[in-house]
């Protein structure tokens, strides 16, 4: 596609319980990332792929975070054991060519942990 | 050391009027310095962006004013629109290690009518 599409827009849990998240990159794009947004703020860098290997996931909370990106599947980003702080909207974005430049973003996934 | 720092945090400009948001930032090894608009509900989309070899870049009416020596980036906003009205993000990409956008925190802007 020439969008990116996340899937779903819109994540409701309670504390505890399981969330995934999905995201389709542009099609031929090599690089997906993923961003954490908080309160309309900044973006925390959570993770980098390129194509189904991981490149940096030095912004994942390890213990309860999990991310894939499966060759003919979209990307997944997975939260085990929600916390209320998890509470954002998360992007992926992907690009073409160099790695972390010209990032095409999705229209995000608001997760919200009550 | 890979912060983006942004201000204004919110700015209100008269349609028409010159908006300006400025970006600096301290790592030495960012070479490419994009900006974000983004709209609510919306996820961020590039705008314009500049390599540090450049002091300025100009598309339509945005301008990225670059100052290598400063580290500091601002963005230019002429005859600000309505349609303007936005969160503007700057960023900063890192060549080593992660190649990864280190963003600033946002500016809210608004233009009055």
């Amino acid at each position: 596609g020439e969008e990116v599409a996340q899937t779903p827009k819109h994540l409701v849990r309670g504390e505890g319980q399981k969330a995934k998240l999905y995201c389709a990159p542009i099609k031929g794009h090599s690089y997906v990332f993923w961003y954490q947004q908080v309160l309309k703020n900044e973006f925390k860098f959570l993770i980098s792929f390129q194509n189904e290997n991981v490149f940096d996931e030095t912004g994942m909370p390890k213990e309860r975070f999990s991310a894939k990106c499966l060759p003919n599947s979209p990307c997944s980003l997975e939260i085990q054991a929600t916390k209320l702080e998890d509470s954002a909207v998360y992007f992926c974005a992907s690009s073409q060519m160099v790695l972390g430049e010209k990032l095409f973003f999705g229209s995000g996934t608001q997760l919200s942990v009550l | 050391q890979q912060q983006v720092k942004q201000s204004p945090q919110s700015l209100i400009v008269q349609k028409g009027g010159i908006s300006i948001i400025n970006c600096a930032y301290e790592n030495t090894a960012f070479d490419y310095f994009p900006w974000y608009q983004q709209f609510p509900g919306k996820g961020p989309a590039l705008l314009i962006a500049i390599r540090p070899d450049v002091s300025e870049k100009k598309e339509g009416r945005f301008t990225i004013s670059f100052n290598k020596s400063a580290k500091q980036f601002s963005l230019h906003i002429m005859d600000s629109q309505p349609g303007d009205s936005a969160t503007y993000f700057c960023a900063a990409h890192l060549i080593q290690g992660a190649q990864k956008l280190v963003f600033g925190q946002g500016t809210r802007l608004t233009i009055n009518p």
